[in-house]
């Protein structure tokens, strides 16, 4: 089925570096939105992106949408302890399909 | 905090009994998801409905699985006689427009997660 190459799987970083993930389908994605999830609880919208090229911004979270409309990347600048999670990109392959195609995740790991 | 509500939020069944999963969307969403995510993984799309109505099952399971979104009350999600591999996270999601309009968001609730023994 339709689905999403999420990299890197997993990442162990220091406290204060800068982290950069992405996402790429061989298929055309007309939205994309990044999510976190931490241990137990659902997954929350940090960047929704709407347009292709668009680049947007959430605090220390920036994300775009690739020109091709087959990627996507997420940074996160100057990491902190709490930014400790599993991010996951999701997509909606065309418009009017309602239903979300998710990536497999990035679990991230900080050391302090 | 009005976001989706989902309970319970930890469910134990043994093989062959029935799992009952219930969803209230936020406020002003008419509009609900369900998803399965099973351990390591992303999560995958099983049933959008709109209140009375199944707009797209595409991803539920043939057999024992059913979803309702009842006009009045929460939406439900069923599983007759569960099996080991029914074990997952099962997560709610709501928004207020449906039908993957331009700018619709999809938010979770905190997600049910069903233990078959």
């Amino acid at each position: 089925g339709q689905q999403l190459n999420q990299s890197p799987q997993s990442m162990f970083i220091q406290e204060g570096e800068d982290v950069s993930m992405n996402c790429t389908s061989s298929s055309i994605f007309n939205t994309w939105l990044w999510y976190k999830q931490d241990p137990g609880e659902g997954p929350v919208l940090l960047i929704a992106l709407y347009k292709a090229g668009e680049l947007t911004s959430n605090g220390r979270l920036t994300a775009q949408f690739g020109i091709t409309r087959k990627d996507s990347f997420l940074n996160i600048s100057a990491s902190i302890p709490s930014d400790v999670g599993i991010y996951f990109c999701a997509g909606r392959r065309i418009q009017g399909a309602q239903k979300l195609v998710f990536g497999q995740g990035t679990r991230l790991t900080i050391n302090p | 905090n009005a976001g989706v509500m989902q309970n319970p939020r930890h469910l134990v069944r043994r093989r062959g009994q029935e799992a009952r999963l219930r969803c209230s969307p936020m406020k002003g969403h008419s509009h609900v998801y369900w998803y399965r995510q099973l351990p390591e993984e992303g999560l995958k799309f099983m049933v959008y409905l709109q209140k009375e109505n199944i707009i797209d099952e595409s991803g539920m399971p043939k057999e024992r699985f059913s979803a309702e979104f009842p006009k009045e009350g929460p939406s439900i999600l069923r599983i007759q006689q569960v099996v080991r591999g029914d074990s997952a996270a099962y997560f709610c999601a709501s928004s207020p427009q449906g039908g993957g309009s331009f700018g619709d968001t999809q938010y979770f609730g905190p997600g049910t997660r069903l233990t078959v023994l």
